[in-house]
């Protein structure tokens, strides 16, 4: 089955930009979508196929993907961006949603 | 607004049954692919299962599969868990989420979660 490999945890200072990477086996050829979960709440989505921001995100969270990476970037990085990071692919031969195993990220 | 209720959740005997709920409101339910997902204490999302947005398609999870029953009422925008032979390991909140039009789609939209324990 496919699995997506990412970092357990991330550290960044305020201000700074954050990348949190999506490992899977030529991930670029499929559509990977990013969620961030705050302790308590349930996931928010914060960017579709590779690199839509939905409705209300911050511009200063994008995605990209390709080859066997995909990656979650947040540039000027603020407290409240601290949370858990998930990316999530459906994988097509065994009709299976797959999500990546998470990575915790702190905010310095 | 646009949002999904679970309910349904409590705590259950190994081996029992129990059905989660899950009402959608604000959008038109009937055009969406939905999902359950699960997150054990302490522990990452995992899926469960999903069905298509017209009920004829249900895919599940290896973990629950045999187990577990997804289906929807479009007339009564609800999504449905039956889960049966639970186990200890089945213990998590668990969400509903709204998919795309078909399976692949982003969860645009989630439920707060209900809890469901499995313990003797």
């Amino acid at each position: 089955s496919f699995v997506l490999t990412q970092p357990p945890s991330v550290s960044v200072a305020p201000g700074k930009t954050a990348r949190i990477t999506c490992g899977g086996n030529n991930i670029g050829s499929k559509s990977v979508h990013w969620y961030q979960q705050k302790p308590g709440q349930a996931p928010v989505l914060v960017i579709s196929y590779d690199s839509d921001r939905p409705s209300g995100i911050p511009e200063r969270f994008s995605g990209s993907n390709s080859g066997n990476t995909a990656t979650l970037t947040i540039i000027r990085v603020e407290a409240g961006d601290e949370a858990a990071y998930y990316c999530q692919v459906w994988d097509t031969s065994s009709d299976h949603v797959v999500f990546g195993g998470g990575t915790k990220l702190t905010v310095l | 607004q646009v949002q999904l209720v679970e309910s349904g959740g409590g705590v259950v005997q190994p081996g029992r049954s129990l059905r989660l709920s899950c009402a959608a409101s604000g959008f038109t339910f009937s055009g969406y692919a939905a999902h359950w997902v699960r997150q054990a204490p302490g522990k990452g999302l995992e899926w469960v299962a999903v069905i298509s947005y017209d009920g004829s398609k249900k895919y599940y999870a290896d973990s629950v599969k045999g187990r577990f029953t997804i289906s929807r009422d479009n007339s009564k925008n609800t999504l449905y868990l039956q889960m049966n032979s639970l186990r200890a390991e089945d213990t998590a909140v668990y969400y509903c989420a709204r998919g795309g039009r078909g399976e692949e789609g982003a969860f645009d939209i989630w439920g707060q979660g209900t809890m469901v324990t499995v313990s003797s």
